[in-house]
C-alpha cells in the first residue's frame, strides 16, 4: 500500500537549519511529483514547495523561497525539504503528499513536527 | 496568486443534516480544484477531485459541483464521522492555495 513517513522534526532554535525527509513506498516513486504542505498550531493548510518526478522542477512559496530547498533521491525514494533561516513563523506540522497532476494530493504522510522556539 | 475563500468558515449541523460548502476563487481555474476532509491529529484525506470526481473508497453521499469561480462541496446526510474540518484546494497554477477551511461541528 501507499504509505509516506515523514522524519527528521524537532525543537530548534531562530536562525539555524533543520532537514526534513519524506520516505516513500507502496508505488512507482519516480512517476510522482512530492510536495510539501504545512500546517502551524490550530491554523489552516499551506503548501510550501513541490518537485517533479525527475527532480529537475521545483516550484516553492513565497513565504519560504530562498531559504527552503526541496530536493529528492530516487534511488532512495525520498524527498527532502532542507530548510534554513527558520523563524518561529515556521513552526508547524509538515506533511509531505503524493501528487496527481493537476487533480489532487492523494496520498498525505502523518506530519512532522517542527518547532522553531528560542 | 489564487486566492480561495471557503464559506462558511463554521457549521454547526445535526445527524442527517444536508451541509453544503462553498469555495470561491479569485480567478478562472477550470475544474482544477480538490476537497478534503481533516479530522483532529490527523493528514487531509482527499474527497474529491477536478471538482466533482469522487475519491475511490469515499461514500456517496459526499458530492462536488462547480467550475471556474464556484464550487460546491455537499454533504447529503451527515454523519458522525463526517464532523471534521474541510479543505479545498486549487491545482491550476502554483502556488497551490488552499481555502481557509470550514469547520463542520455538531449542533
Amino acid at each position: 500500500q501507499v504509505q509516506l513517513v515523514e522524519s527528521g522534526g524537532g525543537v530548534v532554535q531562530p536562525g539555524r537549519s533543520l532537514r526534513l525527509s519524506c520516505a516513500a513506498s507502496g508505488f512507482t516513486f519516480t512517476s510522482y511529483a512530492v510536495h510539501w504542505v504545512r500546517q502551524a498550531p490550530g491554523k489552516g493548510l499551506e503548501w510550501v514547495a513541490v518537485i517533479s518526478d525527475d527532480g529537475r522542477t521545483k516550484f516553492y512559496a513565497d513565504s519560504v523561497k530562498g531559504r527552503f530547498t526541496i530536493s529528492r533521491d530516487n534511488s532512495k525514494n525520498t524527498v527532502y525539504l532542507q530548510m534554513n533561516s527558520l523563524s518561529t513563523e515556521d513552526t508547524a506540522l509538515y506533511y509531505c503528499a503524493r501528487a496527481q497532476p493537476y487533480s489532487s494530493f492523494d496520498y498525505w504522510g502523518q506530519g512532522t513536527l517542527v518547532t522553531v522556539s528560542s | 496568486d489564487i486566492q480561495l475563500t471557503q464559506s462558511p468558515s463554521f457549521l454547526s449541523a445535526s445527524v442527517g443534516d444536508r451541509v453544503t460548502i462553498t469555495c470561491r476563487a479569485s480567478q478562472g481555474i477550470s475544474s482544477s480544484l480538490a476537497w478534503y476532509l481533516q479530522k483532529p491529529g490527523k493528514a487531509p484525506k482527499l474527497l474529491i477531485y477536478t471538482a466533482s470526481t469522487l475519491q475511490s473508497g469515499v461514500p456517496s453521499r459526499f458530492s462536488g459541483s462547480g467550475s471556474g469561480t464556484e464550487f460546491t462541496l455537499t454533504i447529503s446526510s451527515l454523519q458522525p464521522e463526517d464532523f471534521a474540518t474541510y479543505y479545498c484546494q486549487q491545482l491550476y497554477s502554483y502556488p497551490r492555495t488552499f481555502g481557509g477551511g470550514t469547520k463542520v461541528e455538531i449542533k
